[in-house]
């Protein structure tokens, strides 16, 4: 199975940017697409998309958020950091199954 | 809008099954995969299976394999999973969710159904 690698947490001050990292154990891009999703899960909630394929910002969504990487390592970013953002971050990858998911990061204020 | 309305909670004893529905409307339920999705207590997300309503073709991660089974009904829209010889490890939120028609990535997610196995 494929491991995606977030660190636990992240601490950001509000209206600064916050770099949320994802390390594949191996390659999830293809020659045409990258295939690593994220998603944000507030508390008590279900998750919901945010960037799929890498970088393509799911719709009705701010364009604070952002997605960018390939091969094997990804990024979210979001900036500015807003307090409506403090939740926990997934990535997944969709290039083999099983599809699997890293550990979340959960971005707190500083 | 797309909604996947999830049965509730349920609680079942060690060893028992346990059956969970997940009703679709806002959308052609044929024509997107049924993903489900396991997260276990302030824990990441773990991808169980999926199915395809149309033809009922399913895949499934090998952890999974032999203990969930995954139908549906095509009317009324509703997806089902069931799973099997439950242990306290099965005790987790599980959500239904819908793949995307073109992409391989989850756009739209269930409530959740929180199920307890306990004696």
């Amino acid at each position: 199975d494929i491991v995606l690698t977030q660190s636990p947490a992240l601490a950001v001050s509000l209206g600064q940017r916050a770099t949320i990292s994802c390390r594949a154990s191996q390659s999830v891009s293809t020659s045409s697409y990258n295939f690593m999703n994220w998603y944000q899960q507030k508390p008590g909630q279900q998750p919901k998309l945010l960037i799929y394929e890498s970088s393509n910002l799911a719709s009705s969504l701010p364009a604070r958020f952002s997605g960018s990487g390939s091969g094997t390592d990804f990024t979210l970013t979001i900036n500015p950091v807003q307090a409506d953002d403090i939740a926990t971050y997934y990535c997944q990858q969709t290039r083999e199954l099983p599809r699997t998911f890293g550990g979340g990061t959960k971005l707190e204020l500083k | 809008q797309v909604k996947l309305l999830q049965s509730g909670a349920a609680l079942v004893k060690p060893g028992a099954s346990v059956k969970m529905s997940c009703k679709a409307s806002g959308y052609t339920f044929t024509d997107y995969w049924v993903n489900w999705v396991k997260q276990s207590h302030g824990k990441s997300l773990e991808w169980i299976g999926e199915i395809f309503p149309n033809s009922g073709a399913t895949k499934f991660n090998e952890n999974f394999k032999g203990r969930a089974t995954l139908t549906v009904d095509k009317s009324p829209s509703t997806a089902f999973m069931e799973l099997s010889r439950l242990t306290s490890e099965d005790s987790a939120i599980y959500y239904c969710t819908r793949r995307d028609y073109y992409g391989s990535y989850i756009d739209f997610w269930g409530q959740g159904v929180m199920v307890t196995v306990s004696s």
